[in-house]
């Protein structure tokens, strides 16, 4: 089955600096990739996906990257706020239709 | 309300209670899921079922029985509770198709004593 790494657990940055979460997965049929926010005592709600057609995709002050061939994807958000902090997970979706999960990275913006 | 739900919001239980951890969702998605939620662990699988009446094991579903009898609920009930058990417990449901998006519940943070 799938297998998502992702690094760091925890980031702290300082309010406007840039935040960059990597995941890797080993599943080469996975071919989606969504981001999801967990704020604290809340449920994860999805920010952003990728499919793999797609080598990058943006949204305002975030933005996904995936290359295929390492398989790697990374979320970047720049122009960090306070109301960015919160536990952000990455998820490799393949033919099987079930979201394979990383570990979680806790992002700290300090105003 | 549509949407998908999670009752109860918070358990506390004895060691070797059966409890039932309810999930309900109004959109008819194929697709739901079990998964818990524990520092350090992330959200892992335990089980999951693509349609009524079809379910099937995830990363950690030993201690946890499920069933879908209907569409719209998924049970997951734990036969004899064990501290190990203490987690946030997340339901989540999927249209059925990779690339789409799954929606959580609100959560059920059960804590066994």
């Amino acid at each position: 089955g799938e297998n998502v790494e992702q690094h760091p657990s925890t980031l702290s940055v300082q309010e406007g600096d840039s935040a960059v979460i990597k995941c890797t997965y080993s599943d080469s049929a996975s071919n989606y990739f969504p981001w999801y926010k967990q704020e604290l005592g809340k449920r994860p709600q999805l920010i952003i996906d990728i499919r793999s057609n797609v080598g990058e995709k943006k949204d305002q002050r975030i933005a996904v990257t995936l290359n295929k061939t390492a398989k790697h994807f990374s979320l970047h958000i720049t122009e960090t706020q306070p109301e960015d902090s919160a536990v952000y997970f990455c998820a490799g979706v393949g033919g099987s239709y079930i979201p394979t999960f990383g570990r979680g990275t806790s992002l700290i913006v300090h105003p | 309300d549509a949407g998908i739900t999670q009752s109860p919001r918070y358990k506390i239980t004895e060691t070797g209670r059966q409890v039932t951890l309810m999930c309900h969702q109004t959109w008819s998605h194929s697709y739901m899921f079990w998964y818990r939620q524990d520092l350090g662990h992330g959200l892992r699988l335990i089980y999951y079922s693509a349609a009524a009446d079809i379910t099937d094991k995830g990363e950690v579903p030993d201690g946890y029985v499920v069933s879908r009898s209907k569409t719209e609920n998924f049970p997951l009930t734990l036969e004899s509770a064990t501290r190990s058990q203490t987690s946030v417990y997340f339901c989540a449901s999927m249209y059925q198709g990779a690339d789409t998006e799954a929606f959580f519940g609100q959560g059920t943070r059960l804590t066994v004593v």
